[in-house]
């Protein structure tokens, strides 16, 4: 069984850095692609970023581009999202997917980040 | 990139046949065969009903379809179900590697 765990989440003040975890299971996570996409409260789905199954192709969605990061470890099966420069707009609820033929096949259950003073 | 515009929301009587209609432009949905879908009840995770802008993943019922015509991608319901109550998401590749999402559609069962 698939399964997509994120942490790292909390509050964090406005500007401030934030660095989001994935562990995956279940799969060969070292040949998927895998995206972040993120949920505001209440509001809908944005695709937040992505990278190759090696890591080292990797793209963003123009309003996190230069203050989030994506990386990936496989040898620890983790993904991850380095945030910096944090705003109140990036408040949401993250998640981890996996990417099967240019479509999103399995989501985690996300890690809420909080901006705000 | 901007988000692809779909209808705030949809409603339709049980056994009625609802489209929910996604529209972007000739760089990402009129580009691309690889429009998804995704139905997201309250409190839960998204769910793949459509890839590849007409392809079904195993498990998903046969009342659900897409097409797509131009810049437009359409998701139907067929025999709209209590349960089919959710929302509704786009999906389309862009170029560059991006993705880009539809601004969601509430579908309300009457």
């Amino acid at each position: 069984e698939v399964q997509l765990l994120e942490s790292g989440g909390g509050l964090v003040e406005p500007g401030g850095s934030l660095r989001l975890s994935c562990v995956a299971s279940g799969f060969g996570f070292s040949g998927n692609v895998m995206s972040w996409v993120r949920q505001a409260p209440g509001k809908g789905l944005e695709w937040v970023s992505k990278l190759t199954p090696s890591g080292d192709l990797t793209w963003s969605a123009g309003s996190v581009r230069g203050r989030f990061s994506i990386s990936r470890d496989n040898s620890k099966n983790t993904l991850y999202l380095q945030m910096y420069n944090l705003r109140p707009e990036d408040t949401a609820l993250y998640h981890c997917v996996r990417e099967g033929f240019y479509f999103f096949e399995n989501w985690g259950p996300g890690a809420l980040v909080t901006v705000s003073s | 990139q901007s988000a692809l515009t779909q209808p705030a929301s949809v409603s339709g009587s049980p056994g009625q046949s609802i489209t929910i209609f996604c529209t972007g432009t000739s760089s990402d949905v009129g580009a691309y065969d690889y429009v998804s879908w995704y139905q997201q009840h309250p409190g839960k995770l998204p769910k793949v009903i459509i890839s590849a802008v007409v392809n079904r993943p195993s498990g998903v019922s046969p009342r659900f379809s897409g097409s797509k015509s131009g810049n437009t991608a359409s998701l139907t319901i067929s025999g709209l179900q209590p349960e089919d109550e959710a929302d509704y998401y786009c999906l389309s590749h862009t170029p560059g590697h991006i993705w880009v999402f539809g601004g969601g559609t509430k579908v309300t069962v009457l």
